[in-house]
């Protein structure tokens, strides 16, 4: 049973447009949320989070857009560019405590922006 | 370059064999998280040391052992290896904040 979904293997974009990532949860207890961007032989990088408090936090050209109650969250990336081809991990975790978080991870998706 | 180190790069041997991954994790990180990424697929939980001691389990098999050491490094011990062992392994750690920082992986190929 995933947790976390994104379910769109891949993207294809125009250099320069919108990108547009999406992601669905399905535990109410998850309140925070992060993005992960992973090249070819290398270990997935973080992008940008949102705790649940907001429904929006933007961070240069990325901007990710929560929805409580569709449990649902977005990833734009606006314009985008060539270098931002990768792979997209959707995370969600309940909860942080002195020890850490556990972290649930969607299967991804491929973004690949066209010159 | 995230400060986590994992050695090897690959890994290649065959059904039944047994081997050790190593993580070191970013200086000053206590928490040291594992992951499986199988082909085409998300990152699976495997297990979570903080400070030495284990304080979550995924969705790990009783072949795959792991530990973290008074250094804070850790080893994932994979055993008795079947061909569906193959995958990338990668480990995170995280200090205080809510980002894990992932190493460059491990690629096990079982043959």
């Amino acid at each position: 049973d995933q947790q976390v979904k994104q379910n769109s293997p891949s993207l294809s974009v125009q250099e320069g447009r919108i990108s547009i990532l999406n992601c669905d949860y399905t535990n109410s207890m998850f309140d925070y949320f992060l993005w992960y961007k992973k090249y070819p032989a290398e270990g997935p990088t973080f992008l940008i989070s949102i705790s649940s408090i907001k429904d929006k936090n933007e961070d240069g050209r990325f901007t990710v857009f929560l929805n409580k109650s569709a449990k649902h969250l977005s990833l734009h990336i606006v314009p985008s560019q060539p270098g931002d081809s990768a792979v997209y991990f959707c995370a969600a975790s309940d909860g942080f405590d002195n020890y850490g978080q556990n972290f649930v991870f969607g299967p991804g998706t491929r973004l690949s922006v066209l010159p | 370059d995230s400060g986590v180190t994992q050695t090897p790069k690959h890994l290649i041997t065959a059904t039944g064999q047994r081997v050790t991954l190593r993580c070191s994790p970013r200086s000053g990180d206590l928490s040291v998280y594992w992951y499986q990424q199988s082909l085409d697929q998300g990152l699976q939980f495997l297990i979570q040391y903080y400070n030495g001691e284990e304080r979550a389990k995924g969705n790990i098999l009783e072949r795959f052992s792991a530990q973290q050491f008074p250094d804070l490094h850790s080893e994932l011990n994979l055993s008795s290896l079947e061909l569906g062992d193959s995958a990338l392994y990668f480990c995170a750690s995280e200090r205080e904040g809510h980002e894990q920082f992932f190493g460059p992986g491990t690629r096990l190929t079982v043959l």
